[in-house]
């Protein structure tokens, strides 16, 4: 099946800095990938679309000016949690669907904000 | 707006056979997923209803009617490694989850 890796896998940052996470596609192209978040014991909550070449499409209550997507390629997309703060802390998962209606997702990267 | 409900909890004993219901309202709907996520894991896909009925993949299968906005997984012959969390996700475009259930399996 296809693979989507994440990077990196876990982070400590201080309050206020910024941290960009990257989601790849090792063998295939996707031209969109989708952002999660989750909280312990919670469902995934969908953040964003991003769309290659395009501007990512934020779901209801995502602030984009905080949570910034880039979609350089086709097979990498980047999350940057800006000026974060501890209630930014949570699980970061990105996916992306090779074809059809399976969604391949990344291993994740716990954040974690002091 | 896009809501689905499913059992926040389920037990069961290794060896049973365990259903894991979903409802659902939705705009634009293609079909149903359901997905397994162990702690600290990424979800992985079990299977996909894009029409009515039944669809089996080994021990696992899973049902969907449209027209009552409703499906489920079913589980047999239950392992040890079955305990995990379970989703339904609506895919119309996007994959929205709901709630999770969390399969506990005794021996």
């Amino acid at each position: 099946g296809a693979v989507v890796s994440q990077h990196p896998s876990w982070v400590i940052c201080k309050s206020g800095t910024s941290v960009k996470i990257e989601c790849r596609s090792l063998d295939f192209q996707a031209t969109t990938m989708f952002w999660y978040r989750q909280f312990p014991k919670q469902s995934l909550m969908l953040m964003a679309t991003s769309n290659e070449g395009s501007k990512a499409t934020y779901e209801q209550g995502v602030e984009k000016d905080k949570f910034l997507i880039n979609h350089a390629s086709l097979t990498l997309s980047t999350l940057t949690v800006t000026s974060a703060h501890p209630e930014d802390s949570s699980f970061y998962i990105c996916s992306a669907p090779e074809s059809g209606y399976e969604q391949y997702f990344g291993p994740g990267t716990r954040l974690t904000v002091t | 707006g896009q809501s689905l409900e499913q059992p926040s909890e389920v037990t069961a004993v290794e060896g049973a056979i365990v259903q894991i219901n979903c409802t659902y309202q939705t705009s634009g709907f293609y079909g149903l997923s359901w997905y397994q996520q162990h702690d600290g894991g990424a979800p992985t896909f079990l299977s996909y209803n894009g029409l009515d009925g039944l669809e089996e993949t080994g021990r696992f299968s899973s049902f969907l009617s449209r027209s009552d906005s409703y499906g489920y997984l079913l589980l047999q012959e239950l392992q040890m490694k079955d305990s995990a969390s379970y989703f339904c996700a609506v895919q119309g475009g996007k994959l929205i989850f709901g709630q999770g259930t969390e399969l506990s399996v005794k021996p």
